[in-house]
């Protein structure tokens, strides 16, 4: 199985911060990763696919990039709607494997 | 707009079963894989099972091989998940979600997630 590293496993940072969270594969994904913000309470929505493509509605202060075993998801200017846990998923192979996750709070 | 709701979640005793459905709308349902994805409370998240666009091809964790089992109406427009021998351990939050993939074997990501429904495995 691959496995998915997230860092941090949490931040604390504030409004119009520049935020990266960093996701590392245990193998080649190519561009097959996905980011996915998670609210308490709520269900998991979906940010951006194959590595760099945001989903359609996602704010363009959202951005990802890398390929292989190397990503990177970026907030350019945090907003108080963004404090959230964020997860990286690879697809490449089954089973699809999530990071520990990323916890961005308020500082 | 596209939604998926889950329902048939409960509270059961371990060695139990369960269904879980997930009834679809706002797309075309028999074009795409679908997944279920559960969340322990308070921790992350695992996959659980996948199916194809067609029913033909599915694909489960190691955790839940040969207990669970994934399947489809396309008629209904509905997903399913089978559990059985249900464990505490199997005690999570239990999404369905789409797959942007269309009418292919693999995935390309999720684009849609239901609200979710609570298994609750406790004697």
């Amino acid at each position: 199985d691959t496995q998915m590293t997230q860092s941090p496993s949490s931040l604390s940072a504030s409004v119009g911060d520049r935020v990266t969270i960093t996701c590392r594969a245990s193998q080649n994904i190519n561009s097959w990763l996905a980011w996915y913000q998670q609210k308490a309470e709520k269900a998991p929505k979906s940010l951006i696919y194959t590595a760099s493509n945001l989903h359609s509605g996602v704010p363009s202060r959202f951005s990802g990039s890398g390929s292989g075993t190397e990503f990177t998801l970026t907030i350019s200017s945090l907003q108080p709607e963004d404090f959230a846990t964020y997860y990286c998923q690879q697809y490449n192979t089954f089973p699809v494997t999530f990071g520990g996750g990323t916890k961005v709070e308020m500082k | 707009q596209v939604q998926l709701v889950e329902s048939g979640g409960g509270v059961v005793q371990p060695g139990w079963s369960l269904r879980l459905s997930c009834a679809a709308s706002g797309f075309t349902f028999s074009s795409h894989g679908m997944h279920w994805v559960r969340q322990t409370p308070g921790k992350g998240l695992e996959w659980v099972a996948v199916i194809s666009y067609d029913g033909s091809t599915k694909q489960y964790a190691d955790s839940v091989k040969g207990r669970f089992t994934i399947s489809r109406d396309n008629s209904k427009n509905t997903l399913y998940l089978q559990m059985n021998s249900l464990r505490p351990e199997d005690t999570a939050v239990y999404y369905c979600a789409k797959d942007l993939l269309v009418a292919n074997w693999g995935s390309r990501g999720f684009d849609y997630w239901g609200q979710g429904t609570l298994v609750s495995v406790s004697s």
